[in-house]
């Protein structure tokens, strides 16, 4: 079956650096989305990416989905810290299943 | 925004004993989805429901579990015969047509 993998599985970030998110599938994504889940929250949507090469901004936050469809990343710069929780991120096939893959938990040091 | 609303949001059980989680998806939704999170690990998807019916199941979702509908608005994931690995957040989450998820608050269920 679709296994989506995440690395790293924590981020240790001093507040004001930058860090990134990888996100790899084993097969071919119809899209991708991630989420965010702050301590004792749940996952709370921040985007979907459909087009192979897409990137979309969110003021600190850059996502990409790779030209094969099959990985993505999560860009932060200067991190600050609103930025911690765990981030996921989500892959689907062409069925409506969307598999997570299992997070990255990011710290800040301030 | 649109809500999805879950209840209890923690439910203390004894092992073996039945448990019943609730879920008010967004309204008039007819497709959402059950998802359980061990603490501190990953969000696993449990199971589909559309329209009535189970859509898909994954390979955690079994004999135990059990989803229905007992009225309009409201749907219900049932585990039978609870067990200690069964204590997780359980998470109902609404797709809107974008795709995207939203979940509800979710149940905490501890089993000892």
């Amino acid at each position: 079956g679709q296994q989506v993998m995440q690395i790293p599985q924590y981020q240790h970030v001093q507040e004001g650096e930058d860090f990134t998110t990888y996100c790899n599938s084993s097969t071919t994504l119809s899209n991708i989305q991630w989420y965010k889940q702050r301590p004792g929250g749940h996952p709370v949507f921040l985007i979907q990416l459909v087009k192979s090469g897409e990137v979309k901004k969110q003021k600190r936050l850059t996502f990409q989905f790779g030209e094969a469809k099959k990985n993505s990343s999560l860009h932060i710069t200067a991190t600050q810290t609103t930025d911690v929780g765990t981030y996921f991120c989500a892959g689907r096939n062409n069925d409506y299943k969307l598999s997570f893959g299992a997070g990255t938990t990011v710290t800040v040091r301030a | 925004e649109p809500e999805v609303t879950q209840t209890p949001s923690h439910q203390v059980t004894q092992m073996g004993q039945e448990v019943i989680l609730r879920c008010v998806p967004i309204s008039n939704h007819l497709y959402f989805y059950w998802y359980r999170q061990i603490l501190g690990q990953k969000v696993e998807f449990l199971v589909s429901f559309y329209n009535n019916e189970i859509s898909e199941k994954s390979e955690i979702f079994d004999d135990q579990f059990s989803v229905e509908r007992p009225d309009g608005s409201n749907f219900t994931l049932k585990i039978r015969s609870t067990k200690l690995e069964d204590s997780a957040m359980y998470f109902c989450a609404s797709p809107v047509p974008s795709g995207e998820l939203f979940f509800g608050e979710g149940s905490r269920l501890t089993v000892l």
